[in-house]
């Protein structure tokens, strides 16, 4: 079954810690997305990646990190400088070709520092 | 800048009852808009979506239209269930000139209470 998958699916971290969360995709999908979910407030944009190797900061990337070596991986490392980083955190993925713009969403982590 | 504004939540219906979420939004250029859908505890699955104006997206009994005129892209289902629980979320697409796109900016989401 083609999809999104994120791993792990609950996430505890000592403050001043970073962290790594998987995202993977197997849609061949060009453009993938890292979103950040609090009670409330919806989704805000952290990064994007159009192609490997390039990536561009969202709305709010400080304290947040990532790579694009892979098509298929696009990790997010939550740094200790990220002053409140407990949230749900969604990977999505987007074909770039053609007319759609529609994103497809994995599972989410949900990330509590403790 | 973009922005998407929907109706405060919790909305509390009975089953069968017909079910109206507003979105209104603000952007430059011509946005793909979009309905998602969150289950307790899971990421956000697509529900529908339009790319120009007049467009009516439909899924499973949901509708909405893209009116241009009014900036809205309301979400309507004529006999609601209790599946239907969840929250959803309104969303537009952030677009480069060149085409790229940037992602999407959501609007707060509405959570839907559906009682037997």
């Amino acid at each position: 079954d083609g999809g999104i998958t994120q791993s792990p699916k609950y996430l505890f971290r000592k403050e001043g810690q970073n962290v790594t969360l998987s995202c993977e995709q197997n849609l061949n999908h060009d453009a993938m997305y890292w979103y950040r979910q609090d009670p409330g407030q919806g989704l805000r944009l952290i990064y994007y990646s159009q192609i490997v190797n390039d990536f561009q900061k969202g709305d709010i990337a400080e304290g947040y990190s990532v790579s694009r070596e892979k098509k298929e991986s696009f990790p997010l490392t939550v740094t200790s400088a990220q002053k409140n980083p407990t949230a749900f955190y969604l990977c999505a993925s987007r074909a770039r070709s053609g007319l759609t713009d529609t994103q497809y969403f994995g599972p989410g982590t949900r990330l509590t520092v403790l | 800048g973009n922005s998407v504004t929907q109706m405060e939540g919790p909305v509390t219906l009975s089953e069968e009852a017909f079910l109206t979420i507003n979105c209104t939004y603000t952007a430059t250029g011509y946005p793909s808009l979009f309905w998602y859908v969150q289950y307790p505890g899971e990421g956000l699955q697509l529900l529908l979506k339009a790319t120009k104006a007049d467009d009516k997206g439909s899924n499973k009994g949901f509708e909405a239209t893209y009116r241009k005129e009014t900036t809205s892209f309301h979400l309507e289902k004529g006999s609601v269930q209790v599946s239907d629980s969840a929250v959803y979320f309104c969303a537009l697409s952030r677009t480069f000139s060149g085409g790229g796109a940037d992602g999407l900016t959501f609007g707060k989401g509405t959570h839907l209470i559906i009682q037997p």
